[in-house]
């Protein structure tokens, strides 16, 4: 079974400042997603960033990079240039590319980022 | 953008009544939806998967008939949580996933049920 390991329940950072959130799985498989979501006091669960295993670029969505390291089989996510909203719980995923697209979630990092 | 939509945001109901929460994708059909459950300051847990017109799965450890799912069409899922006691208190969160687009879910805003 795939488990999904984020280590760093809490973080901080300074406002326009780069922090770096950390996340490990464990898969036997070899075509799979990987996400990062983010969790703001609302709950409402919002994508940040995706990243196809089979791709070797990492992603990068404008303040959001991830670092992917496929056979270390860690997904890193690194925030530039930090901002006051983007303080919230950080959710990594796996999702399998086969079958039911069921994603595993892992414990979650809540970021503080400090005026 | 693809809209999924939980009703109710929140509710409170009184042990031993049953409380049905809908997870609607507004503006796409949804191949497969996906309930879980979030205790406060933990992650999301994967209750079901809920695909249209066949039974649900659950995971290992859920109750199936304290938690009855039914997909009735491709823009509906609900979750009834039958018989509620205050440990069933819990936010439940849905998600779905684009026919044909795979890849990301759509998460609903999620329901903060009470039991009393």
């Amino acid at each position: 079974a795939q488990t999904v390991t984020q280590s760093q329940p809490e973080m901080s950072v300074q406002e326009a400042e780069t922090v770096t959130l950390s996340c490990t799985y464990d898969t036997s498989e070899s075509d799979y997603y990987l996400f990062w979501y983010k969790q703001p006091p609302s709950r409402q669960m919002i994508l940040v960033i995706r990243q196809e295993a089979y791709k070797q670029q990492n992603a990068t969505e404008n303040r959001f990079s991830v670092n992917f390291q496929k056979a270390a089989k860690s997904f890193s996510l690194k925030i530039s240039d930090s901002q006051l909203g983007d303080a919230a719980m950080y959710f990594c995923a796996y999702r399998s590319a086969a079958g039911t697209y069921k994603y595993i979630f892992g414990t979650g990092t809540r970021l503080k980022v400090l005026a | 953008g693809a809209v999924v939509s939980q009703h109710p945001s929140w509710v409170i109901c009184k042990s031993g009544t049953s409380v049905k929460i809908e997870c609607r994708s507004l503006d796409f059909q949804a191949t497969t939806m996906f309930w879980y459950r979030q205790f406060p300051k933990q992650s999301l847990m994967l209750m079901a998967t809920s695909n249209e017109g066949s039974k649900a799965t659950y995971e290992q450890g859920v109750e199936k008939d304290k938690f009855l799912i039914n997909h009735a069409s491709l823009t509906l899922s609900t979750l009834t949580v039958t018989s509620a006691h205050p440990e069933d208190s819990s936010f439940y969160i849905c998600s779905a996933t684009r026919q044909g687009m795979g890849t990301e879910a759509f998460f609903g805003q999620g329901t903060r049920l009470t039991v009393v």
